[in-house]
């Protein structure tokens, strides 16, 4: 069964630090690969996604996210990190059906 | 630029009662999803829809939550009686059947409080 894994439940970051936000995951395929971004009370925004190709995928808003099949990774960065960035960071994997979602990093940026 | 609309933003309902939600998906979308989100954690997958037939609803608690789509454009998300532990936002998504790409596009949820 497909499952996603984000060790970290909080990170905090001073603004204009670089970022990273983990995220490991199991699937029997190939999968495809997202991130998403939810602000308080808010809904999800796709930051990026990952099908196919080349592993390195630019997204909205600044962020990148690398593809390592080795590792089953998929990690978010982020060379400069902005006070707006602060939010809940979601990696999920699935296809046309089961979409998984990890719990979430939350991401405090520090003045 | 196309939006998931959803209603209402928040309801407080008592224990036993009967609660809705509606989702309008973004036109021409064919597959719909309802999440439920308790704080904290990730999005869980209640249902999924293609078009007006249900393609996933393992994680429905079909016992008190009950799904439509009749049309295969809007859906309601219906549960009674409500129980405490189902505070949590519910969520409906969006995807384009054609794209292959199955990025889905959330609207803003329901806030639900059972007291």
């Amino acid at each position: 069964a497909q499952s996603v894994t984000q060790p970290d439940i909080h990170i905090t970051v001073s603004e204009g630090a670089s970022l990273e936000l983990r995220c490991n995951y199991s699937y029997g395929a190939t999968p495809y690969l997202f991130w998403y971004v939810q602000s308080p009370g808010q809904g999800l925004q796709l930051l990026l996604k990952y099908f196919s190709g080349d592993t390195l995928v630019q997204g909205i808003k600044g962020f990148e996210a690398e593809f390592k099949r080795s590792q089953s990774s998929f990690n978010l960065r982020k060379p400069s990190v902005h006070w707006s960035d602060a939010a809940e960071y979601f990696c999920a994997v699935g296809a046309r059906v089961d979409m998984r979602f990890g719990a979430g990093t939350r991401l405090t940026v520090k003045p | 630029e196309a939006e998931v609309a959803q209603s209402p933003r928040y309801k407080i309902t008592e224990k036993s009662q009967a609660v809705a939600f509606w989702c309008d998906p973004i036109s021409g979308h064919a597959t719909l999803y309802w999440y439920r989100q308790i704080l904290g954690q990730g999005p869980e997958l209640l249902v999924q829809f293609q078009d007006e037939s249900v393609v996933d609803d393992s994680q429905l608690p079909k016992d008190r939550f009950s799904a439509e789509r009749l049309k295969g454009v809007d859906s309601t998300l219906k549960i009674q009686p409500a129980e405490l532990g189902d505070s949590a936002m519910y969520l409906c998504a969006s995807s384009p059947w054609t794209s292959g790409t199955y990025e889905q596009y959330f609207g803003p949820g329901t806030r639900l409080t059972v007291t």
